[in-house]
């Protein structure tokens, strides 16, 4: 299994420019989200996916979309991307949306955004 | 809402110290606690969690719900333990998966 696989590793965007972050995997997790990692911040939730067809709002969900059309993909679509979205986003998924405790978050590698 | 607090961004003991992460919460309900670690180069990844009292590469934490703390101890740090450690939260079975994290410790454990 590859596990989590986050699409590009790093990516550099103009002030306005739109991109999606591709984020899959490959172990029939119901559960899938997407954090931001901002130094002295930690780590933000932005949006998350229950299951296919479900996403909803997390902590920081403005200039984000996702959306869950299959088990394995969840992208992050950035619609007018600004500097204050430079960050590195983490994909972060789970068997079950329900059990943190015995179906912990598996991570992927990041991808490194710099808007300029 | 719910809150985490990791009062050291930056932690450096030398090989053989006791080390002592700390981590505060503050959510009014009986949350469930989690430390995720993120070595050099590698993923982030679930070190241990609170409801199975486990002990991971001689790591403990005790959940304190009079102080509101979950403190990551380990009694003689070793260089490997270098890394990034993130205590996180979830209230439970409404909010499941959604942790939120504080906003992490970077030790560094000197030969």
């Amino acid at each position: 299994n590859a596990g989590v696989t986050q699409t590009p590793k790093f990516q550099v965007l103009k002030t306005g420019q739109s991109m999606t972050l591709q984020c899959a995997q490959d172990m029939n997790h119901e559960y899938m989200s997407w954090y931001r990692q901002d130094p002295g911040m930690g780590l933000r939730l932005i949006h998350y996916s229950v299951g296919a067809g479900i996403t909803d709002q997390g902590e920081v969900p403005n200039g984000y979309n996702v959306s869950r059309s299959t088990t394995e993909d969840f992208p992050l679509r950035l619609l007018s991307a600004a500097p204050s979205q430079t960050s590195v986003y983490f994909c972060a998924s789970s068997y079950s949306p329900w059990d943190p405790t015995h179906s912990p978050l598996h991570f992927g590698n990041g991808t490194r955004l710099t808007v300029t | 809402a719910q809150r985490v607090t990791q009062p050291e961004k930056l932690l450096s003991v030398f090989k053989g110290a006791p080390v002592e992460l700390k981590c505060n919460y503050s959510y009014s309900g009986s949350p469930e606690l989690f430390w995720y670690v993120q070595y050099s180069r590698q993923r982030l990844q679930l070190l241990l969690r609170h409801i199975s009292r486990e002990s991971i590469k001689g790591f403990t934490a005790d959940l304190n719900k009079g102080e509101t703390s979950f403190h990551l101890k380990k009694p003689f740090a070793q260089e490997e333990d270098s890394a990034m450690y993130y205590c996180a939260l979830t209230p439970g079975e409404t909010s499941g998966s959604r942790l939120t994290f504080g906003e992490g410790t970077q030790l560094t454990v000197n030969p």
